[in-house]
């Protein structure tokens, strides 16, 4: 079955430090893999997708097919990366739909 | 674009009443997806529509959920009748289909938070 797995509800670090966001998916198919974001009272957002191979906001993210993770990284984080963060898998074979993870809330504290 | 518009932000009603929620996606997208929102489950397909035609509402609790489009601008979410356990957040996206399928951006709304006593 088609699933997004984030082990951790809640990742607490101090400023300064680096984060790392777990995220795992199951798919039979060849996977595109999301990272969206949801700052207090704002929207959920894109953050980055696996296909730009971009830095965002100093966020990273690599695909390994071999360990089905799409693990979110950033060296040092800042008070303002606190924030709900989703992966998201999109299913080529179920029109594109999008399913996500539950989610893991991010807190850098001063 | 004022983005995804979403009505009610808040909703307090009763157990058994009938709720609605509305969504107006974003001018041009021709792909809307429902889902909810709760701290257990995190973020839960419902339903999604392309060009206005649900192409997967498994993800839809039981009967007492439907969903509409009648045309490329408006949808409805219903929940009749509600119960406690239907308390989230409710979402509406909306996105532009590319070769058939969406193209994985999402543009959300704001989220109708529901509470049934």
């Amino acid at each position: 079955a088609q699933r997004v797995t984030q082990p951790e509800k809640l990742l607490s670090v101090f400023k300064g430090a680096p984060v790392e966001l777990k995220c795992n998916y199951s798919y039979s198919g060849s996977p595109e893999l999301f990272w969206y974001v949801q700052y207090s009272r704002q929207r959920l957002q894109l953050l980055l997708r696996h296909i730009s191979r971009e830095s965002i906001k100093g966020f990273t993210a690599d695909l390994n097919k071999g360990e089905t993770s799409f693990h979110l990284k950033k060296p040092f984080a800042q008070e303002e990366d606190s924030a709900m963060y989703y992966c998201a898998l999109r299913l080529y074979n179920q029109g594109g739909k999008l399913i996500f993870g539950q989610g893991t809330e991010l807190s850098v504290k001063p | 674009d004022a983005g995804v518009i979403q009505s009610p932000r808040h909703e307090v009603t009763e157990m058994g009443q009938e709720v609605t929620l509305r969504c107006k996606p974003i001018s041009g997208h021709n792909s809307l997806f429902w889902y909810r929102q709760t701290m257990m489950r995190g973020l839960e397909l419902l339903i999604y529509f392309n060009n206005n035609v649900p192409i997967d509402d498994s993800g839809m609790p039981e009967d007492r959920f439907s969903a509409k489009m009648p045309n490329a601008s408006f949808s409805t979410l219903k929940i009749q009748p509600s119960e406690p356990r239907d308390s989230a957040v409710y979402f509406c996206a909306s996105s532009l289909l590319s070769g058939g399928a969406n193209t994985g951006e999402l543009f959300f709304g704001e989220g109708s938070r529901l509470t049934v006593l």
